[in-house]
């Protein structure tokens, strides 16, 4: 049962544009949304969350967008450099339950 | 540098056999939790202990046992190895709240 789905498996945008990256769940009990990256041998590092009360979070770059009645959510990166290649985890927080779910992942490739 | 370390980077073993990977939390955080990724696949949870405690389980398999010893470090022992349990196996940590801080992982090979 794939709580947290990303549904584009990769993306590859160009330098200086913008990077949309999706991810939809089914659950309404998740109470917190995250974003992290994941460069090759590294651990995932996290990037941006947003609280499932609001409908936007905004850090620099990156900005999180939640529409709680379609159960999505996605990260806007602009404009796109070539340090943004990595792969994208969106995760949600189970209310109470103190673990996050990830979804697959999504491989972001910023063409020079 | 999240402040998490893992222990070894790379485990090749053979099936049947026994390992444990081990994991130290940042400093100050009391909660451990250990993920699961297969090849192409997200993080799986698998368990959290915070301050010596089980708090919560996944998906994990009868053959993994963990546990947090009183300096806060984990270890994750997975017996009877299988195939299917080469993955790469992170651990995390955090204070309080959501955001959890992850290690560089321990590449698990099983021949």
């Amino acid at each position: 049962d794939q709580q947290v789905k990303q549904n584009s498996p990769s993306l590859s945008v160009q330098e200086g544009r913008i990077s949309i990256l999706n991810c939809d769940y089914t659950n309404s009990m998740f109470d917190y949304f995250l974003w992290y990256k994941k460069y090759p041998a590294e651990g995932p590092t996290f990037l941006i969350s947003i609280s499932s009360i609001k409908d936007k979070n905004e850090d620099g770059r990156f900005t999180v967008f939640l529409n709680k009645s379609a159960k999505h959510l996605s990260l806007h990166i602009v404009p796109s450099q070539p340090g943004d290649s990595a792969v994208y985890f969106c995760a949600a927080n189970l209310q109470g339950a103190q673990k996050l779910v990830f979804g697959q992942g999504t491989r972001l490739t910023i063409n020079p | 540098d999240s402040g998490v370390t893992q222990t070894p980077k790379h485990l090749i073993t053979a099936t049947g056999q026994r390992v444990t990977l081990r994991c130290s939390p940042r400093s100050g955080d009391l909660s451990v939790y250990w993920y699961q990724q297969s090849l192409d696949q997200g993080l799986q949870f698998l368990i959290h202990y915070y301050n010596g405690e089980e708090r919560a389980k996944g998906n994990i398999l009868e053959r993994f046992s963990a546990q947090q010893f009183p300096d806060l470090h984990s270890e994750l022992n997975l017996s009877s190895l299988e195939l299917g349990d080469s993955a790469l196996y992170f651990c995390a940590s955090s204070r309080a709240g959501i955001q959890q801080f992850f290690g560089p992982g321990t590449r698990l090979t099983v021949l």
